[in-house]
Formats: structure tokens, sequence, C-alpha cells
């Protein structure tokens, strides 16, 4: 089946620091989304790319759609500590597929 | 007003028992799901109905039945609960043929002891 690879699994991060994870597939997606999952909660849409090679920003959040169609990155800046939680890119083919997510911790 | 909410929200109970998460929404979406996120966090599809319509069912136990009354509910029934079955589980929905992504629910942790 269909497999999303995120990395980094895990960042611990001083607070105002940028942020980058990335996410690739086997297979091309026609849609990539990233989700933010706090504790206790399910995940919440950040999120969604459509064309190869968008860039699209949300605040303090860009992502983008890779050119091949089985990539994207996201990006934050000037992390703070309300940015802690699990983040998971996801693939929207017949059903939406995720990533294992990258746990981010901020220190402030 | 919760749009994807689902009951219990903890659910602790024994090896061999029989129990049921239920899920509504009320986005007037016409699709919904059922994934499972384990320990790891790492979150699987486990069932996806269109219309009270089964059309996603991603090799889970037949002890696992999903049952939809309608479109704007989704619940899930586990026979014979194993200690392997305890993890969070999400309810989701979506308008087919739109791609803007699914709309979660809070989980349900289940724990089986």
């Amino acid at each position: 089946g269909q497999q999303l690879n995120q990395s980094p699994q895990s960042m611990f991060i001083q607070e105002g620091e940028d942020v980058s994870m990335n996410c690739t597939s086997s297979s091309i997606f026609n849609t990539w989304l990233w989700y933010k999952q706090d504790p206790g909660e399910g995940p919440v849409l950040l999120i969604a790319l459509y064309k190869a090679g968008e860039l699209t920003s949300n605040g303090r959040l860009t992502a983008q759609f890779g050119i091949t169609r089985k990539d994207s990155f996201l990006n934050i800046s000037a992390s703070i500590p309300s940015d802690v939680g699990i983040y998971f890119c996801a693939g929207l083919g017949n059903m939406l597929t995720f990533g294992g997510g990258t746990r981010l911790m901020v220190k402030p | 007003d919760t749009a994807v909410s689902q009951t219990p929200k903890y659910l602790v109970t024994q090896m061999g028992n029989d129990k049921s998460i239920k899920c509504e929404q009320n986005l007037g979406h016409d699709t919904m799901y059922w994934y499972k996120q384990d320990s790891k966090k790492f979150l699987k599809i486990m069932f996806s109905y269109n219309n009270k319509e089964l059309i996603i069912n991603e090799t889970v136990p037949n002890r696992f039945s999903p049952k939809s009354p309608d479109k704007a509910h989704l619940n899930l029934h586990i026979n014979s609960l194993e200690l392997g079955d305890s993890a969070v589980y999400f309810c989701a929905s979506s308008q087919l043929g739109r791609n803007y992504g699914y709309t979660f629910g809070s989980g349900t942790r289940l724990t089986v002891v």
C-alpha cells in the first residue's frame, strides 16, 4: 500500500527558532495536507496543497507541494510554545494516508 | 457546535467484552471514516462509508463492525475485545469529490485490560 515517510520523527527546539519537516511518498498524490494534533484531540487541518510546485502560507506556517507530487514540506517560522504538538503530513488519493508524524517540542 | 463528535471520550473495559463507540457529524458531509491511532501515534484508516454504504475496509478483523444508520452517523462496534485493540479511535468526515481534507473528532481512548 501507499506509504508516507515523514522526518524528523521529533524535534526539540528553542522558542523563536524556525522549524522544517518533510514528507516523501512512494506514490503520487494530487492533494497534500498538513495536520496538527494537540494532546487529547484529533488532527486539525493546517494547510492544503492542490498543485505541484504550489507554495501556501497560513500565518507562520508555509508548506510546499513538491514538483514530483511525491513530497511536501512544512516550515514553521519563529516558533512559540503553543506550536507544541504532533504534525502529520497526509496524501489524499481514494483515502487519506498519513505520515508517521513529527513531534515538536518548544523550549521557552 | 462540535463538527464531528464521538462518545465516549474514554473507555476502559475487560478482554472479551463487546463495546461500541458512536460518532456524529453536523457538517452535511456524505462520507465518514474510522481511523485507529496506535501507541506510536501512527494513524491508519479502518473503514469508510459514503451515504451509508461501505466503500473502504482496510483488512480490519471482523470483530469490528461499523454501522451507519444515516449519513450523519457512523458507529463502531467491537466484539470480543483483545488487549491489542487498545488505541485511540478517531472518527472523521468529508465530502466525497472535494479535496478539502477530513474533519476529525477528538478521539476515543480505548483501554482493554
